[in-house]
């Protein structure tokens, strides 16, 4: 069974600040697919990384990074100089080895930047 | 830029009662899902649907779901007889076929039942 862990439920940050969020999985699959995703309040969700098991390369994008790590299993997501619009909730998914199969998603962590 | 499209936007129905959620994927995909959000709660699976068949599906989607793609360009979500519990967000999302595995989600219709 897969399953996905964000133990942290809320966060808030000063604008500014860096802030790093948590994800941890688990999952028999040797092969498998992990993700990030935003929820702004608006409701939808944004697609914002895949990385694939077999690339434990780290990958910066402007402001964020993803720092994966598969001998603890983590998956963490650092946002830099964090800014207001980047207040939402944040879900880190996971899916299984074959392409296509269903996302699995953690419980999420709601992220607040104070101006 | 092509993006899934769901309506509509928020259905308010009575308990009991039937509702069809309908969905655009993007028109060269060929996989098909739908989640379900209860409100401050996580993203789950409900179904998977590829080549007119269901791929898989978890343990909430019961008897009381269907899922059915009637025009080869929509895609649609039944609930029979709606409950208190089944109000929620519900997400669409669609995938082109191979290994990548990027799902593209819908904006969601906001389920309410009374």
């Amino acid at each position: 069974a897969q399953k996905v862990t964000q133990a942290q439920t809320e966060i808030s940050v000063v604008e500014k600040e860096d802030v790093t969020l948590d994800c941890v999985y688990e999952t028999r699959d040797t092969t498998y697919y992990l993700f990030w995703y935003k929820q702004p309040p608006s409701g939808e969700l944004v697609f914002l990384i895949r990385r694939n098991s077999f690339d434990e390369q780290n990958e910066i994008s402007g402001r964020y990074s993803w720092n994966f790590q598969k001998s603890t299993s983590s998956f963490n997501f650092t946002i830099t100089a964090s800014q207001v619009v980047d207040s939402a909730v944040y879900f880190c998914a996971l899916s299984a080895r074959f392409g296509n199969e269903k996302l699995t998603f953690g419980t999420g962590t709601r992220l607040t930047i104070i101006p | 830029e092509p993006e899934v499209t769901q309506t509509p936007s928020h259905q308010v129905t009575q308990m009991g009662q039937e509702v069809i959620l309908r969905c655009v994927p993007i028109s060269n995909h060929l996989y098909f899902y739908w989640y379900r959000q209860i409100l401050g709660q996580k993203v789950e699976f409900l179904v998977s649907f590829y080549n007119n068949e269901i791929s898989e599906k978890s343990e909430i989607f019961d008897d009381q779901f269907s899922v059915e793609r009637p025009d080869g360009s929509n895609f649609t979500l039944k609930i029979r007889s709606t409950k208190l519990e089944d109000s929620a967000m519900y997400f669409c999302a669609s995938a082109t076929s191979g290994s990548v595995n990027e799902q593209f989600f819908g904006p969601g219709t906001r389920l309410t039942v009374l």
